[in-house]
Order: structure tokens, then sequence, then C-alpha cells
């Protein structure tokens, strides 16, 4: 079975400092991965998507992706109050459905 | 509308009775996405479409679950003989196409007493 595992958390971090999350997943053939945003009570945001071996910086926002060891991270630098969210690890296999991690949330204190 | 819209947002029910669940994806997305999200953990792959045809049901629970998408774009997922397990979050996404990025609509909260 294909699984994405997350630390469930909350990870906890004063405003201003960096939240590393991190993902491991299990299907070598895996091909696509993202983090999405989740706001108690809504829907999953993408915020970074990663294709390729190596860091994909996006404002705040950097995406690291190493196949080799199956692991996928999202370090959030200067981190707001309004960070403060379950951050979901997803996985693309084939080219369709993803397989999403159990999320880690994540609080940002002022 | 700019974004996937879900009806209902909120559907209470009695143990035993069916439901559907619609989904509006965003206009000129081919894929369609099911997932079903329970509290406290990630969304679970239900069903997609490409088109009209569902491409890939394997995530359905068991047989009491079924979706359609007659003209490829609005979908309903239908419930029979709803369980009290069966409560959870809908979720329904889409995409240009395969492999493209899944936008999420705002879900369909489910509770079955």
């Amino acid at each position: 079975q294909k699984e994405v595992e997350q630390n469930s958390g909350p990870l906890s971090v004063p405003e201003g400092a960096i939240a590393s999350l991190n993902c491991t997943y299990s299907d070598r053939g895996s091909q696509s991965f993202f983090w999405y945003r989740q706001y108690s009570g809504k829907s999953p945001e993408l915020i970074m998507s990663i294709y390729s071996n190596g860091d994909k910086e996006d404002g705040r926002f950097t995406a690291q992706l190493n196949k080799a060891s199956q692991y996928v991270s999202l370090l959030i630098r200067d981190s707001q109050p309004s960070d403060s969210a379950t951050y979901l690890c997803a996985v693309d296999n084939a080219g369709n459905m993803l397989t999403f991690g159990g999320g880690t949330r994540l609080m940002v204190k002022p | 509308g700019a974004g996937v819209s879900q009806t209902p947002s909120n559907k209470v029910t009695e143990k035993g009775k069916y439901v559907e669940l619609r989904c509006d994806p965003i206009s000129g997305h081919t894929a369609l996405y099911w997932y079903r999200q329970s509290l406290g953990q990630g969304p679970e792959f239900l069903i997609y479409f490409q088109g009209t045809g569902a491409a890939d049901d394997s995530g359905l629970p068991n047989d009491r679950f079924f979706a359609v998408r007659p003209e490829g774009s609005v979908s309903t997922l239908k419930i029979q003989r709803t369980e009290r397990g069966d409560s959870a979050v809908y979720l329904c996404a889409s995409s240009r196409g395969l492999a493209e990025t899944q936008y999420f609509g705002p879900g369909t909260r489910l509770l079955v007493l």
C-alpha cells in the first residue's frame, strides 16, 4: 500500500522563526509532490508543488525533494500567526489521484 | 464561478437513507476527483473522472458508493443505505487534465445519525 507519513504535531514555532515540515513516502515511482495548507473547517489549498530533486522557492516557502531518501520537506521562513494551519503532504503516483499524509498541525505563536 | 463548488455544504441524514452530493468543477477542467476526509486525517481518494468516464474508482469503499459525471462537467456522488461510519467531509477537486494541479472545493460535511 502506498503511504505518505507526516508527524501530526502540533509543531509550535515563535513568530518570525523558520518552520520545518517533513514528509516521507513509500512509492519510489512517485512523480509529483505537493504541499497543501488547510485551515480548520476549510478545504485544502495548494501552496507548493515540486517535481525534481532539490529546492524550489516561492516567497517565504521552500519545498525540498530528495527522491533517493523518499523525503519531501517544506520550510516556511519568517513564520506568521496566519500560517497556523494543518499542512498536508500529497504525492501523485500515476498522474491521477493524490495520496495524502495525515497532516502536520503548525502553530505560530505571536 | 472561479472555483470548484459543492452542494450542499452540510448534510445531516439518518442511518439507512440515501444521499447525493454534487460537485461543479472549474470551467474547462476535464479531470474531476472525489476524496473523503475524516476528522484529524488527510483526504482519502475515492474516484476520479477523465471526461465522462470513471477512470479509477478503486478508492470507493464498497458498492453503496457510486459516482457519475454524465456530461463531463458536474458530478454527483451517491451513497446508498448510509452508515454512521460514512460521516466525513467529502471533497471534490478538479484539474485541467491528468497530472495537473488539483484544486479543491469547500467540501460537503456529511453527518449520519
